[in-house]
């Protein structure tokens, strides 16, 4: 168990509303991260934080922001969601290792 | 540009024979390679993992091989079991500014059957 909790962990909604998702960390990690995982792309990441209020572009960015304001929270945000959104996010913390760990999974839906 | 190449999207094995899984990559300043597996409805969960200082590391029913000559890492599971069924990603981490990032293959499917 990793300590990461996403929320919410199963969510459809409508083209154009906003949606946002929740990673939580109980061991205070400096790094975190939000991926998207889709058939025929594996996965890919989408931003990523190196502490509170620093984040940076990863791979597929477009469409999406996140925020981080403390420590245990990493939230992406889909300011307007279209149907290509449609997917598997995946939170993940690197507690320094050289591996970085998942969270559970949201699964999206764009109607 | 993919730098990290799993080019099998689907393997089928008999329980108790060898599942290999390739992988190939495009960047020399990767130093860290990884396996992952992910189960349906489920987040990825790390198997094993390798530094590029090292050719081979094994854990149990599952070793790592490494050839950096050729940007090459495979994953071999003996004796395979119907429980490895999933998907496998693997990943590689690179120095400098790429250090606490990975970036990954688009995964293959193993299928063992009994």
């Amino acid at each position: 168990d990793a300590g990461i909790t996403q929320s919410p962990r199963h969510k459809v909604t409508e083209t154009g509303t906003p949606v946002t998702l929740r990673c939580h960390q109980t061991e205070n990690h400096r790094y975190m991260y939000w991926y998207r995982q889709d058939p025929g792309h594996g996965l890919r990441l989408i931003h990523y934080s190196y502490g509170v209020k620093d984040t940076d572009k990863g791979e597929v960015s477009d469409g999406y922001s996140v925020s981080r304001s403390k420590t245990e929270d990493f939230l992406l945000t889909l300011e307007s969601a279209t149907s290509s959104q449609t997917s598997v996010y995946f939170c993940a913390i690197f507690p320094g290792t050289g591996t970085i760990y998942f969270g559970e999974g949201s699964w999206l839906t764009v109607v | 540009d993919q730098q990290v190449k799993q080019n099998s999207p689907s393997l089928s094995v008999q329980e108790g024979r060898i599942s290999i899984l390739n992988c190939d990559y495009t960047n020399s300043m990767f130093d860290y390679f990884l396996w992952y597996k992910k189960y349906p409805a489920e987040g990825p969960t790390f198997l094993i993992s390798i530094s590029s200082i090292k050719d081979k590391n094994e854990d149990g029913r599952f070793t790592v091989f490494l050839n950096k000559s050729a940007k090459h890492l495979s994953l071999h599971i003996v004796p395979s079991q119907p429980g490895d069924s999933a998907v496998y990603f693997c990943a590689a981490k690179g120095l400098g500014a790429g250090s606490y990032q990975l970036t990954f293959g688009k995964g293959t499917k193993l299928s063992v059957i009994p």
